[in-house]
């Protein structure tokens, strides 16, 4: 079955340590997300990736890396530098068919990233 | 960045009652979508809008696409537990990024 993995389910991380959080899809689609969502709160975006070695800043990217080196693979770096890293971390995938209707996106079931 | 407002932020209804609840945004989007998200889990993509004035059914959904291309509306019918989640709307526009809401939390009691 096609669909969006991310890994693991529960992360706990030490103050001033990077941590990366694994998002791997086999749907074959062109773009990838990262959002952070926050108790009682919606989805901000922190980066997202249209292309192989591209990727571009969402609304709240700092204290954050990525990388795009394969189509199914969009991996999260969590740095020391990101003041309040405890959220829940949710990745997603789509297809990108420029000029035409958007299609929606698929969702991992995210990452629960706790720092102790 | 832009921005979505969902109405009722929550809600608390009887097994078996129908729920409305809206999406609205300053900028017109050309695709509506509905998602639910169960606790600890991602959201699930229930239904999505792509022509102004669209109504469109998934079982005891249904949403529409409002006529200004600026709202959205979905309704869930004879309300079950298993509805129990937050219920989120996104706009999309040619070429960009979905916008999401900021969800409605949907309680249903026995």
């Amino acid at each position: 079955d096609g669909g969006i993995t991310q890994s693991p389910k529960y992360l706990f991380r030490k103050e001033g340590q990077n941590v990366t959080l694994s998002c791997e899809q086999n749907l074959n689609h062109d773009a990838m997300y990262w959002y952070r969502q926050d108790p009682g709160q919606g989805l901000r975006l922190i980066y997202y990736s249209q292309i192989v070695n591209d990727f571009q800043k969402g609304d709240i990217a700092e204290g954050y890396s990525v990388s795009r080196e394969k189509k199914e693979s969009f991996p999260l770096t969590v740095t020391s530098a990101q003041k309040n890293p405890t959220a829940f971390y949710l990745c997603a995938s789509s297809i990108l068919l420029r000029g035409a209707a958007n299609y929606g996106y698929t969702f991992g079931s995210g990452t629960r990233l706790t720092v102790v | 960045g832009q921005q979505l407002n969902q109405s009722p932020q929550s809600m608390f209804i009887q097994e078996g009652e129908d729920v409305s609840m809206n999406c609205t945004s300053s900028s017109i989007f050309n695709t509506w979508l509905w998602y639910k998200q169960d606790p600890g889990e991602g959201p699930v993509l229930l239904i999505a809008l792509y022509k102004a004035g669209e109504l469109t059914s998934n079982g005891r959904l249904t949403a529409q696409f409002g006529i200004t291309r600026k709202d959205s509306f979905l309704n869930i019918s004879a309300s079950i537990p298993s509805d129990v989640g937050i219920y989120f709307c996104a706009g999309g526009y040619y070429g960009q990024n979905f916008v999401f809401g900021p969800g409605t939390r949907l309680s249903v009691l026995p």
